[in-house]
């Protein structure tokens, strides 16, 4: 079985630009999360998706918003980049969105904001 | 804020069984500990689970204290593969996953 798929893996924008991350989950799972990592704050919940509806979002400003399509992918898109938007992205795909639903993590997209 | 509580690193010898234990003294009863790893640039990687009893998969065993205060993550012989950042979580219901600092494992050749 594939795993999460998330592209593209590595990405340079500039500071005030836009940008989408695009997360294929596992075949069959229905809920999708999106991280963000950096050094300084480590690993934290930007917001969860199931069956196209957001479930639960962390503390991010609304610069940060998601959707997810009726086949379970997922996009997350940040617009007006700043410099501290430069993190790992990550998505991680489980079958529903109870925390007994193990979450797979994909690779991650690296977001650098020069 | 996570709720857990881990040392920041550990050595552990090639071949050995690493122990990396965890402090959950505040848990709740139907909160489960999670157990996840990160190997360097590589999104987290699942490992195991646990709510009461001690579990066992192919990668590791959970051993979780009688009282659910604590609980110790047992990899039985370390590899170099094995070298990564173990995350200890605890979470229930619909609540998502908070990642702490976790500890950073070496495996000493």
């Amino acid at each position: 079985k594939a795993g999460v798929t998330q592209t593209p893996r590595y990405l340079i924008k500039t500071r005030g630009q836009q940008v989408t991350l695009s997360c294929s989950p596992i075949s069959g799972h229905r809920s999708v999360s999106w991280y963000q990592q950096t050094p300084g704050q480590g690993l934290q919940f930007l917001f969860e998706y199931f069956s196209e509806t957001q479930r639960n979002k962390g503390n991010f400003p609304g610069r940060f918003s998601g959707r997810q399509f009726s086949n379970s992918r997922s996009e997350m898109n940040v617009s007006t980049l700043e410099l501290g938007d430069s993190a790992l992205y990550l998505c991680a795909s489980s079958l529903g969105p109870r925390i007994t639903d193990t979450q797979y993590f994909g690779p991650g997209t690296r977001l650098t904001v020069l | 804020d996570a709720k857990t509580t881990q040392p920041p690193s550990m050595d552990c010898a090639e071949g050995r069984a690493a122990n990396l234990p965890c402090n959950h003294s505040t848990i709740s009863g139907n909160e489960y500990v999670y157990w996840y790893r990160q190997i360097h640039s590589q999104g987290p990687q699942y490992i195991i689970h646990g709510l009461k009893n001690n579990e066992t998969n192919e990668m590791a065993s959970l051993i979780i204290t009688e009282d659910r205060k604590s609980s110790t993550l047992i990899l039985p012989h370390a590899t170099l593969r094995d070298t990564a950042v173990y995350y200890c979580i605890a979470a229930f219901g619909n609540e998502k996953l908070t990642f702490g600092t976790g500890t950073r494992l070496t495996i000493i050749p």
